[in-house]
């Protein structure tokens, strides 16, 4: 069965903290992604990579950089968190569709 | 970029009811899933569906990509099924706001 990975449930950090959120799938997907999930706005796309070593910018890129430097492995950087990224993260992969979730990780920003 | 709606925004129902989620979409779509979030915010595949129909014991689902459109069917609904319903389309990997269902028993 697919399994896609978040390592943290919940997260708390403080302001202007490089933040780490790391997403590990074990279905040799080419495709993953990453979101952020806010009341009333559904999912809205962060970043997303096809290949190792490639990223594409999704909606909402500012404020978050990503890194690809193994197929199983997208990680999300919060270079200097800030309030506003106070959010459930959430991270998928696929192999073309369907997209598979993992669980999320609510990050907290204080 | 493709816009997609939701509608309801939230539903509330007795359990044993049916209902019907709808998700527009303003352009030609390549792909459609919908998903199921629980309660404890895990995001469950429910249905990929570009088109056509497609069942899955009490639920199905239905998409006319030419009218935009994909409906959502729960029949005899469960309090199990409460949560949040979200469409996506993968033009753009664009989801919905999403309709939150409360089954009450």
């Amino acid at each position: 069965d697919v399994k896609v990975t978040q390592s943290s449930r919940y997260l708390v950090k403080r302001t202007g903290e490089k933040v780490f959120l790391e997403c590990v799938q074990d279905m040799d997907h080419e495709n993953m992604f990453w979101y952020r999930q806010d009341p009333g706005l559904g999912l809205r796309l962060i970043y997303f990579s096809y290949d190792v070593k490639m990223k594409e910018k999704g909606d909402i890129p500012e404020g978050y950089s990503v890194s690809r430097e193994k197929k199983e492995r997208f990680s999300l950087i919060l270079e200097s968190a800030s309030t506003n990224q106070t959010s459930m993260y959430l991270c998928a992969s696929s192999l073309g569709q369907p997209q598979h979730f993992g669980d999320g990780t609510r990050l907290s920003i204080l | 970029g493709i816009q997609v709606e939701q509608s309801p925004p939230d539903l509330i129902l007795q359990e044993g009811a049916n209902s019907t989620l709808r998700c527009n979409f303003s352009d030609s779509v390549n792909n459609l899933q919908w998903f199921h979030q629980n309660p404890w915010g895990q995001l469950i595949n429910l249905f990929y569906i570009p088109s056509g129909t497609k069942q899955n014991g009490r639920l199905s689902a239905t998409t006319v990509a030419t009218e935009r459109y994909s409906l959502l069917y729960i029949s005899s609904s469960q309090t199990t099924d409460s949560g949040v319903y979200f469409c996506a389309v993968y033009n753009d990997m664009r989801f919905g706001a999403g309709t939150r269902l409360t089954v009450k028993p």
